[in-house]
């Protein structure tokens, strides 16, 4: 079974940091594209973060570009983001999500159940 | 950035109508539009991909058209597990993003 699990989400005090990771199973993770989107408390997605199979291109969403950091380890079919100077606005569900392609487009085919990440004082 | 704004922000609809959400992206993105849907608590699901095409698994009452900057998902008979809501979502140019979101309830 595909299988996307992420861990490492908690309460951490503002200018904080953390990492999540996201444990994949059932594919071959080094062909994928990976990707960390986020929803904040009764709000849409927001896409943080993508890196491809080979770790580049990296790209980053400017609200945590230079804060977050997104990487990967192909021999432990993981993908971590590292996040440092945490503020209140980073309180959300992270999702790590697989990247596939298909006519003509990208699109994020499964996600893992997401880790609760708070931000608070 | 490329804005996705999507209509309406909610709807209220009976089991077996015709359901139809639309979104618009403020510049062209061609045919580079997904559709993906979430229920309280869980993760998006991806349901359509480039526009029109049906992810493997999804019901086929669920399609999708469009072009350009105007594309529409239908669901052609609304069934109970359907109640959810809907998000629209560009990969043409990063940043990606996502409409905000339509919430499909019950009447």
């Amino acid at each position: 079974e595909v299988q996307l699990v992420e861990s490492g989400g908690g309460l951490v005090q503002p200018g904080g940091s953390l990492r999540v990771s996201c444990a994949a199973s059932g594919f071959t993770f080094n062909n994928n594209s990976m990707n960390w989107v986020r929803q904040a408390p009764g709000k849409g997605l927001e896409w943080v973060s993508y890196i491809s199979s080979s770790s580049s291109p990296i790209y980053y969403a400017d609200s945590v570009k230079g804060r977050f950091t997104i990487s990967r380890d192909n021999a432990k079919n993981s993908l971590y983001l590292q996040m440092s100077s945490l503020r209140a606005g980073d309180t959300a569900v992270y999702y790590c999500a697989r990247l596939d392609s298909s006519g003509g487009a990208y699109y994020m085919d499964v996600w893992g159940k997401g880790t609760t990440v708070t931000v608070s004082s | 950035d490329i804005q996705m704004t999507q209509s309406p922000s909610s709807l209220s609809a009976s089991v077996g109508d015709r359901v139809t959400i639309t979104c618009r992206a403020s510049e062209s993105i061609r045919r580079v539009l997904n559709w993906y849907q979430q229920k309280p608590g869980r993760a998006p699901k991806l349901l359509i991909y480039a526009a029109s095409s049906l992810q493997s698994g999804v019901p086929s009452r669920f399609s999708g058209s469009g072009s350009g900057t105007d594309f529409t998902l239908t669901i052609s008979s609304l069934q109970p597990e359907d109640f959810a809501t809907y998000f629209c979502q560009q990969s043409y140019s990063i940043p990606w993003t996502f409409g905000q979101g339509t919430k499909v309830e019950i009447k």
